[in-house]
Order: structure tokens, then C-alpha cells, then sequence
């Protein structure tokens, strides 16, 4: 497979709950990302990795939010006591370094009820 | 603050007929900018990306412009399709090492027989 993969595709939670995420990158690619997307809108910056190490987070990214991407490969993204103003779309990307082009999995569209 | 203004929001042409897509931005430092299409639903996947020195790039039917001085870049789609209908979204990289984009909001584009 050469694409990103992201699971699931879709999520419907009760307010209150946890959700995880996985996003699987493109095997050789060294830095993964996480987006939120809410509609009608461009991606916003939630927070990258370079292997296992979390470089950058936003300030988006609360204290109900995080991510991991142990041993360099797989992340997840956890959501925890998940409200109405989660519900998004969730997009993973990946890319090496340089001015290589991200590649971006179809996301997870969280339904937060 | 980085933006990435995008305009028009949404856009409706018949198949067959060109139309443009604007873009502008106020990022600083700039590295490079990338135009993106999203299917309603999917990640985005990459169009072109140009580096500061570069006026044009060029994929198939999508040829995007980029005026540094200005800040403002264009898509031109030629001949339109029906699977043209997505939306487009403007990318702006602001570090050397590209990992912090801030993304415009995207136009719209919806293209009917």
C-alpha cells in the first residue's frame, strides 16, 4: 500500500466519551502530521511528528488531545471527554523531508452527539 | 498573523469552460506554496507546489501562477470536467524546513454538464 491510511473512516461518540484514532503513513515517509478539518474549511495544524518525537503542537491541541507515534511508525490521536465542538474531520499526513509534498489519508469524520 | 485568503468561496462553470482560482497571502517568511484538491469527503491530494523563484507550474489541464512580490498566486483550470468538481485549497509554507503550513480557507468548485 502507498497511501496513508487512516481508521476509522467514520466515528459517531456520545458526548463525554474517548475516541482513538490511527493513522498508518507511507512507510519510508519520517514526519506524520495531524489536521482538523471542519466544513467549509481548510485544515488546521494540530501537531507533527519527526519519528517518535512530537515536535510542534498547536494551541488548538487542549489537554483532552493526545498523540502518539511510538516507534516511528503508526500514530494515534486520542480525544478524551469528547464534546459537540470536536466533531470534525480528522486528517493524517505524512511526507520525508525537504520540500517533499505531504500525502494525506482520507481522514476520520468525527460525530460527536 | 499568517493567512491564506482564497477566492471566490464557491465557483459553479459548465463543462468545458476555464476558470481561475485566486490566492492570496500574507505568511511571513515564505518557503513555498501549493494548491491542493479535496474530494467531497477524502484528504487532499496535491496539485503543484512552487518555490519562491518559480512564476508557473504546470499539471495537465491545472496550471498554477505565483507572484511573490504580491503575494497573491492563481489556479487555472483549462478545459473543465466534471471531475473538477472539488474543492481547491492554497498552501503556504512558512518554515525552511516545511513542516508549518497555514491552509486558505478553498474555493468551491462545482462543475455541471
Amino acid at each position: 500500500d502507498t497511501g496513508v491510511s487512516q481508521n476509522p473512516r467514520h466515528k459517531i461518540t456520545k458526548r463525554g466519551q474517548n475516541v482513538t484514532f490511527r493513522c498508518d503513513p507511507i512507510s519510508e515517509h519520517n514526519r506524520l502530521y495531524w489536521y482538523r478539518q471542519t466544513l467549509g474549511q481548510g485544515p488546521e495544524f494540530l501537531t507533527y511528528f519527526q519519528n517518535e518525537a512530537q515536535l510542534e503542537k498547536s494551541r488548538l491541541l487542549s489537554d483532552r488531545f493526545s498523540a502518539e507515534r511510538p516507534k516511528g511508525s503508526f500514530s494515534t490521536l486520542e480525544i478524551q471527554r469528547t464534546e459537540q465542538g470536536d466533531s470534525a474531520m480528522y486528517l493524517c499526513a505524512s511526507r520525508r523531508g525537504g520540500i517533499y509534498g505531504y500525502t494525506f489519508g482520507s481522514g476520520t469524520r468525527l460525530t460527536v452527539v | 498573523k499568517n493567512q491564506v485568503e482564497q477566492s471566490p468561496q464557491s465557483l459553479i462553470i459548465l463543462e468545458g469552460k476555464n476558470c481561475t482560482l485566486q490566492c492570496n497571502y500574507t505568511v511571513s517568511p515564505f518557503s513555498n506554496l501549493r494548491w491542493y484538491k479535496q474530494d467531497t469527503g477524502r484528504g487532499p491530494v496535491s496539485l503543484t507546489i512552487m518555490t519562491f523563484s518559480e512564476n508557473t507550474k504546470s499539471n495537465g489541464r491545472y496550471t498554477a501562477t505565483l507572484d511573490a512580490d504580491t503575494k497573491q498566486s492563481s489556479l487555472h483550470i483549462t478545459a473543465s470536467q466534471l471531475s473538477d468538481s472539488a474543492s481547491y485549497i492554497c498552501v503556504v509554507t512558512w518554515d525552511n524546513a516545511g513542516n508549518m503550513l497555514t491552509f486558505g480557507g478553498g474555493t468551491r468548485l462545482m462543475v455541471k454538464p
